[in-house]
């Protein structure tokens, strides 16, 4: 079963204003979790992870995301788009059984300038 | 220094034909990993490696066999390729089993059968 669900396929939203990727996790537990980043045609490469010691994760580029218990919710942020962050995210956690990381669906996200 | 490094970037083959793909890292991680990327952009973990040891097999055709003569290095041979096995294939390593580390991804192999 799908540990880590992204809500949304596509966003787009305008130079300079804030980013909400959405992504929820199915677990018993608190599981680690994690954000990814695909630039076009690039590799992947890891924005922040959440290992339960802070809720308030701080990652790069100015993304941080936030993991909330009650709402079983990691949800990825940023104040300030910029053309640059224009790619495709993955929300990442563990599968069942704890095995192996398994990857959201992405989402896709537009800056419009 | 490139921490995870795949080659071919590109391959670019045709049907039947057999072909490899290498990885290595040099993280001194002792897992590693090969996922394949669809071209809807989905990620799924096909094998991986903890110090040589299979422990993780997804239904993947048999076609597919994965090697790791080291810890340091995961190659993926494929037999009698088809079209559907294009896609893009990443190799990863993680410290442990990766669970509270995440992975450090290769930047890809792009197979094209035609």
């Amino acid at each position: 079963a799908q540990s880590v669900t992204q809500l949304d396929s596509h966003v787009s939203v305008s130079e300079g204003t804030p980013v909400l990727l959405r992504c929820n996790y199915s677990s018993s537990y608190s599981p680690s979790l994690f954000w990814y980043v695909q630039h076009p045609n690039k590799g992947l490469q890891l924005l922040l992870k959440y290992t339960s010691a802070a809720t308030l994760v701080k990652g790069i580029n100015g993304f941080e995301a936030e993991f909330k218990k009650s709402e079983t919710s990691f949800h990825l942020t940023k104040p300030s788009a910029h053309m640059s962050d224009a790619a495709e995210y993955f929300c990442v956690g563990p599968s069942d059984g704890n095995e192996k990381l398994t990857f959201g669906t992405g989402t896709r996200l537009t800056i419009i300038p | 220094d490139t921490a995870v490094s795949q080659t071919p970037k590109y391959l670019v083959t045709q049907m039947g034909n057999d072909k490899s793909i290498k990885c290595e890292q040099n993280l001194g991680h002792d897992t590693m990993y090969w996922y394949k990327q669809d071209s809807k952009k989905f990620l799924k973990i096909m094998f991986s490696y903890n110090n040589k040891e299979l422990i993780i097999n997804e239904t993947v055709p048999n076609r597919f066999s994965p090697k790791s003569p080291d810890k340091a290095h995961l190659n993926l041979h494929i037999n009698s390729l088809e079209l559907g096995d294009s896609a893009v294939y990443f190799c990863a390593s993680s410290q442990g089993r990766g669970l509270n580390y995440g992975y450090t991804f290769g930047s890809g192999t792009r197979l094209t059968v035609v």
